[in-house]
């Protein structure tokens, strides 16, 4: 059972406009969103945040929306660069309880930046 | 600040043998969560350590097994490797358990 899906395993933009990438989840106990960057062979960075009691955060050009209704977020690069090229994962957390310090990871997006 | 770090970077094992990977996290965080990412299965979580305790584990078998000592750092463990074992390990730290999860650079585990 997944309950985190990135449905779009690839997403390709040109430099300079808008990178969108999506998220949905399953598991209505989750409260806490994180997206992460990661490049092969190397730990994923995090990026930005969002707690179910906001339904946006923004960092620089980085920008997350939180749709509780829908059970989705999503990432936005305004303006996309070549180096944002890697893989984007979406993960989710419900901290309380037994559930400290587990993130729920989603499969992943390979986001290209044409130059 | 430093940065989480895990030692060692690369490491392969012989099928049955035992391996132990170690994490020490950001300094003044107290939690610290091992990951497993392998291409067929992506992340998946194995277990948390708050304060010398487990506090959450995943859907692991008991080979995989932890710890974490007074100053936080972190050990895994992982006995009788078995072929499917050979994946990149994270460690992860945070302050409490409840914020933003800061990843090492990983080890990579090839068992052959």
């Amino acid at each position: 059972d997944q309950q985190v899906k990135q449905n779009s395993p690839s997403l390709s933009v040109q430099e300079g406009r808008i990178s969108i990438l999506n998220c949905d989840y399953t598991n209505s106990m989750f409260d806490y969103f994180l997206w992460y960057k990661k490049y092969p062979a190397e730990g994923p960075t995090f990026l930005i945040s969002i707690s179910s009691i906001k339904d946006k955060n923004e960092d620089g050009r980085f920008t997350v929306f939180l749709n509780k209704s829908a059970k989705h977020l999503s990432l936005h690069i305004v303006p996309s660069q070549p180096g944002d090229s890697a893989v984007y994962f979406c993960a989710a957390s419900a901290p309380s309880g037994t559930s400290y310090g587990k993130l729920t990871f989603g499969q992943g997006t390979i986001l290209t930046v044409h130059p | 600040k430093a940065g989480v770090t895990q030692t060692p970077r690369y490491l392969i094992k012989t099928r049955g043998q035992q391996v132990t990977l170690s994490c020490s996290p950001i300094s003044g965080h107290r939690s610290v969560s091992w990951y497993q990412q392998t291409p067929g299965q992506g992340l998946q979580f194995l277990f948390e350590y708050f304060s010398e305790t487990q506090r959450n584990k995943g859907n692991f078998p008991g080979r995989f097994s932890g710890r974490q000592f007074s100053n936080s750092r972190s050990e895994m463990n992982v006995s009788t490797l078995e072929l499917g074992d050979s994946a990149l390990y994270l460690c992860a730290s945070s302050t409490s358990g409840n914020t933003e999860a800061f990843f090492g650079q990983g080890t990579r585990l090839t068992v052959v």
